[in-house]
């Protein structure tokens, strides 16, 4: 089965900086990564995701990159801010099953 | 409503007894998937419903734990005999078949064993 690692575990930034979180995944046939975002006591939300005939994507101020060849993909946040701290999870799907990497704490510090 | 809704939202039980956790997923939504949280920790994937086909039970943890989902609609999971272990959040998520996209979340039902 599909395994999706995911790097750091946990992540400080300044405010104002950029953060990088980074994932890899093991089976070619995976088709769709998602990146959610968990705020303390909330559920995970689906910030952005990316299609595996793409291979950047961009919304304002969350990008992600995908490398096929490598197989692995990335969750960029630019100009970041207190807000943006939580946890956030990457996936990779094949057909409607999912695999979520172990998390990775980001904290912006004001 | 809109979104996945997951009832009841806390449920403290004493050892031993049954529980029953309860997932309403977006209408017309065909996936639906139940996860397990512990404190801090990442999503334990537990099983996994496609339409009509046979659930991926690969996750579950224990014979203890069981789920069905009834006309390809609501989802029950039930844990039997809970221990202190099976203390946690239990989150349930959707996704729709037609083509590839999001799981959506419910906000979870807080388990304390005690």
């Amino acid at each position: 089965g599909e395994n999706v690692e995911q790097h750091p575990s946990t992540l400080s930034v300044q405010e104002g900086d950029s953060a990088v979180i980074k994932c890899t995944y093991s089976d070619s046939a995976s088709n769709y990564f998602p990146w959610y975002k968990q705020e303390l006591g909330k559920r995970p939300q689906l910030i952005i995701d990316i299609r595996s005939n793409v291979g950047e994507k961009k919304d304002q101020r969350i990008a992600v990159t995908l490398n096929k060849t490598a197989k692995h993909f990335s969750l960029h946040i630019t100009e970041t801010q207190p807000e943006d701290s939580a946890v956030y999870f990457c996936a990779a799907s094949i057909g409607n099953q999912f695999y979520f990497g172990t998390g990775t704490s980001l904290t912006v510090i004001p | 409503g809109a979104g996945v809704s997951q009832s009841p939202s806390n449920k403290v039980t004493e050892k031993g007894k049954d529980v029953e956790l309860r997932c309403d997923p977006i209408s017309g939504h065909t996936a639906l998937y139940w996860y397990r949280q512990s404190l801090g920790q990442g999503l334990e994937f537990l099983i996994y419903f496609q339409g009509n086909s046979a659930p991926d039970k690969s996750g579950l943890p224990s014979d203890r734990f069981s789920a069905e989902r009834t006309g390809g609609s609501v989802s029950t999971l039930t844990i039997q005999r809970t221990q202190q272990e099976d203390s946690a959040v239990y989150l349930c998520a959707s996704s729709s078949r037609t083509g590839p996209s999001g799981a959506f979340f419910g906000q979870g039902t807080r388990l304390t064993v005690v």
